[in-house]
């Protein structure tokens, strides 16, 4: 069946190096994915997202990396803080008579001082 | 500018009880979501409202959940009886999407969720 899944549950960083958290998906006529943090007791929130007509997107420390060929996102932080210390999660966002959002299943990042 | 609240933040029940949960969106936003996250997963919806229409509620046990959004604002989700399997955070997310893809229109904003704890 269709999916989004991660490669990882748990990525331990050392604060100051970089992260990369990787995510495959299976739907190819998706077009459109989101990266998204959750801190114990909240909710998700946004990162940043992509275009499928996009290879790369960069924000505030983070980059999203997306290879359409072989359905794959990654999702990059630079110089990894403690408050990056979360699990993010990687959505794709399905069109058509309504709109939603299919997540992974998450991978935990922690950084260590 | 005021997020989505959720409470209560935390319940605890037995199985065979019953729970609601409520949402207040944020002010604006026509779309409501509830998502299930059970612990280590990543949250899958439940059911999707937009105004006060059901537009999606494919995922949602019907024998037991229910869900309503009262004049296209606030929700209730409720479970009725409870199973162990129905542990989970109860996520309620709410964007401006009136049904057309305009990119940030999209964008789910997300309450701290409802932990529930079927015993």
């Amino acid at each position: 069946g269709e999916s989004v899944g991660l490669h990882l549950p748990t990525l331990s960083v050392q604060e100051g190096d970089n992260s990369i958290i990787n995510c495959a998906y299976s739907n190819s006529a998706s077009d459109y994915f989101i990266w998204y943090k959750q801190e114990s007791g909240k909710g998700p929130q946004f990162i940043i997202d992509i275009r499928s007509n996009m290879d790369k997107r960069q924000g505030q420390r983070v980059t999203v990396l997306l290879n359409k060929t072989v359905k794959h996102l990654s999702l990059q932080i630079a110089a990894t803080q403690p408050g990056d210390s979360a699990v993010y999660f990687c959505a794709e966002f399905r069109r058509g008579g309504y709109n939603k959002l299919i997540f992974g299943a998450g991978t935990r990042l922690a950084v260590h001082p | 500018e005021a997020g989505v609240a959720q409470s209560p933040r935390y319940k605890i029940i037995e199985k065979r009880q019953s729970v609601a949960f409520w949402c207040n969106p944020i002010s604006g936003h026509a779309t409501l979501y509830w998502y299930q996250q059970i612990l280590g997963q990543g949250p899958k919806l439940l059911i999707q409202f937009q105004n006060n229409g059901v537009v999606d509620d494919s995922q949602l046990p019907k024998d037991r959940f229910s869900a309503e959004r009262l004049k296209g604002v606030d929700s209730t989700l409720k479970i009725q009886p409870a199973k162990l399997e129905d542990s989970a955070v109860y996520l309620c997310a709410s964007s401006l999407d009136r049904g057309d893809f305009r990119g940030g229109d999209n964008e789910q904003f997300f309450g701290p969720g409802t932990r529930l704890t079927v015993l």
